[in-house]
């Protein structure tokens, strides 16, 4: 079974805070892991991917991977209200049968 | 690069009829892939074609269904539509298959089934 879980949320937290969203999936096998920002009545936009286990940066975002625990998260710093969004994981499979989980809806209050 | 392109943006159809979705991918992006979107299910992966094949597939009935052309653009046809079949239809396009591409998705199509 090919799954990816992600909370639901809503997920509130205040301007300039850190934001983390979190996500499992079930093939341990999975190579690349990718976040989807999508805003209301929009298609989804990558904002990250990662592949090796350990943190990436880019910008006020980080991804963290680990395989061993089927885990990956992404934090969001000095969130801003324009980072109000719905949060979407993204797992490959294999060989781009790419699965997404429900997505967590993030609200950054000014 | 002009990025992925979907007509029509927007549908609406009846119970029973039928109805072809179009996608055309990134220049040179060779993969193609659709998914179904509802705020009840989320994001739900349909097929997946590359160089006219469908090498992936979703746990969808078999009134989807879908094929690519040597240019790689791509259509997916729903038959005998349902109520529940409203929902937003989004193809993603990657250079190729290795596990470390992305996708890049398309606008969508705004499918409404009455």
């Amino acid at each position: 079974q090919k799954e990816v879980e992600q909370n639901s949320g809503p997920l509130s937290v205040p301007e300039g805070a850190i934001a983390s969203l979190n996500c499992t999936y079930s093939d341990r096998g999975s190579q690349s892991f990718f976040w989807y920002r999508q805003y209301s009545g929009k298609s989804p936009e990558l904002i990250m991917s990662i592949y090796s286990n350990g943190d990436k940066e880019d910008g006020r975002f980080t991804a963290q991977l680990n395989k061993a625990s089927q885990y990956v998260s992404l934090l969001i710093r000095d969130s801003q209200p324009s980072d109000s969004a719905t949060y979407l994981c993204a797992v490959n499979f294999n060989n781009n049968d790419m699965r997404f989980g429900a997505g967590t809806r993030l609200t950054v209050k000014p | 690069k002009a990025g992925v392109t979907q007509t029509p943006r927007y549908l609406i159809k009846t119970r029973g009829q039928q109805v072809t979705l179009s996608c055309s991918p990134i220049s040179g992006h060779r993969s193609v892939s659709w998914y179904q979107q509802t705020p009840g299910q989320g994001l739900q992966f349909l097929f997946e074609y590359f160089s006219e094949t469908q090498r992936n597939k979703g746990n969808f009935p078999g009134r989807f269904s879908g094929r690519q052309f040597s240019n790689s653009r791509s259509e997916m046809n729903v038959s005998t539509l349902e109520l529940g079949d409203s929902a937003l239809y989004l193809c993603a396009s990657s250079l190729e298959s290795p596990p470390t591409d992305t996708q890049y998705f398309g606008p969508g199509t705004r499918l409404t089934v009455l």
